[in-house]
């Protein structure tokens, strides 16, 4: 089945304990992306990829890193967690570029204490 | 600067009742945009896109340039339209895609 993996699903974890969500897609996509969802503050774009080795900055990078070594994964991780990064968070892939449809994953609960 | 804005944080209404939800842009250039929408416990998904031209679902949405609005519209609203629906822009020569702040539509019976 074509689908985009994420884990965990959820994750409570404490200030400044290093962390990496991780994101997986099967459909051979050439753009990544990661997003946060937060109340009142809708889909917002944290870093994303237009292929293996090439990540830019979305909206809101501060505090995130990423990495794309290989074209089905793209990591996220939060070197040093605060609790202004507990949120929901979304990977997407799609087709070459961000024009085409983004492939959703279920989403990754983070609570940083 | 560019931006999506979604003015409506939720929209009730009856079933069978017209449906319409706002989505506003900010760009500079030709605009790609899109509806996505999440219903619950399921995945966010493409709902559709303004260069399809398409009817999904019995939504239809309509790029108004002069206006620069690419409203969400259903005639008849269903129980099962009730979902959350983000509007979404991209920027070409960034290739990042920007949400709105999303509208929750509720369908009462």
């Amino acid at each position: 089945e074509a689908q985009v993996t994420q884990n965990p699903r959820y994750l409570i974890t404490v200030t400044g304990k290093k962390l990496t969500v991780t994101c997986s897609q099967n459909m051979n996509h050439e753009y990544m992306s990661w997003y946060r969802q937060d109340p009142g503050l809708g889909l917002r774009q944290i870093y994303y990829s237009m292929n293996v080795e090439v990540t830019d900055k979305g909206d809101v990078p501060e505090g995130y890193k990423v990495s794309r070594k290989e074209k089905r994964n793209f990591p996220l991780i939060l070197e040093s967690p605060s609790p202004n990064q507990t949120s929901l968070y979304f990977c997407a892939s799609s087709y070459l570029t961000g024009d085409n449809e983004q492939f959703f994953g279920p989403g990754t609960r983070l609570t940083v204490l | 600067a560019q931006r999506v804005t979604q003015p409506e944080k939720l929209l009730s209404v009856f079933k069978g009742a017209p449906v319409e939800l706002k989505c506003n842009y900010s760009y500079s250039g030709s605009p790609e945009l899109f509806w996505y929408v999440q219903y619950s416990r399921q995945r966010l998904q493409l709902l559709l896109r303004h260069i399809s031209r398409e009817s999904i679902k019995g939504f239809t949405a309509d790029l108004n340039k002069g206006e620069t609005s690419f409203h969400l519209k259903k005639p008849f609203a269903q129980e099962e339209d009730s979902a959350m629906y983000y509007c979404a822009l991209l920027s070409y020569n960034t290739d990042k895609l920007i949400f709105g702040t999303g509208t929750r539509l509720q369908v009462f019976p």
